[in-house]
């Protein structure tokens, strides 16, 4: 298998923009997708398909797509998109890879 | 609206055996994969494998074959995970999720249960 590689943290005011990458090499074949875990809570999905959005997930999310890179983009950050972020994709054996996980602070 | 439910928190000794569940409703059951994801203290999420409860079809990541066994129970719309001797290094939160897998959706975990932790301490 393989490694999605994620920055530790990411500080973002209230009403700025967080951008936070997912690399590997992988990602140039394979989709990725992202999900929101806060303290205490199950994961929830936020980005499917590198760039869709499920339905009840704020507009303000949203997900790109560049080469080996996933980006998960919040734009307008409320305190309550304080959580980890963690992407996820597949290989070529049909397993599955999370990455290694952002937090995400609002300062 | 579609849930999965699963059992409740865990202690247990080193060596004991352990059968967790996971309970899925509001949708057809058997039609969807269902996947175990384990989460360490303050780690990232890791995929053990994957069950069909329709046929059984059961699929584990190399990390995780032969550590655990993970089922399904088409007839009451529940998984399992289980192990036959717990380690303390098996202490974490355990996730069903259910995993839609076709063109629509990708290869995603859409549904989460709300976990289960296990501590495993002598």
């Amino acid at each position: 298998s393989y490694e999605l590689t994620q920055p530790p943290s990411v500080s973002v005011s209230p009403g700025q923009t967080a951008r936070i990458t997912c690399s590997a090499d992988a990602l140039s074949k394979q989709y990725g997708y992202w999900y929101q875990q806060k303290p205490g809570q199950a994961p929830v999905l936020v980005i499917y398909k590198d760039i869709e959005r499920p339905s009840g997930i704020p507009e303000r999310f949203s997900g790109s797509s560049s080469g080996t890179t996933v980006t998960l983009t919040i734009s307008g950050v409320q305190a309550e998109d304080e959580a980890d972020y963690y992407c996820q994709s597949a290989d070529s054996s049909n397993n599955y890879v999370f990455g290694t996980g952002t937090k995400v602070t609002v300062l | 609206e579609v849930q999965l439910v699963q059992s409740g928190a865990e202690v247990k000794k080193p060596g004991e055996s352990l059968k967790i569940y996971c309970k899925g409703s509001a949708y057809n059951f058997a039609n969807y994969w269902i996947a175990w994801v384990r989460q360490m203290p303050g780690k990232s999420l890791e995929w053990m494998g994957i069950v069909y409860p329709g046929d059984s079809d059961t699929r584990y990541s190399p990390s995780f074959q032969g550590q655990v066994t993970i089922s399904a129970d088409k007839s009451i719309s529940t998984a399992y995970l289980q192990w036959a001797r717990l380690e303390a290094s098996d202490t974490a939160i355990y996730y069903c999720a259910r995993f839609q897998g076709d063109e629509q959706k990708g290869e995603v975990f859409d549904y989460w249960g709300q976990g289960t932790l296990v501590t495993v301490s002598s």
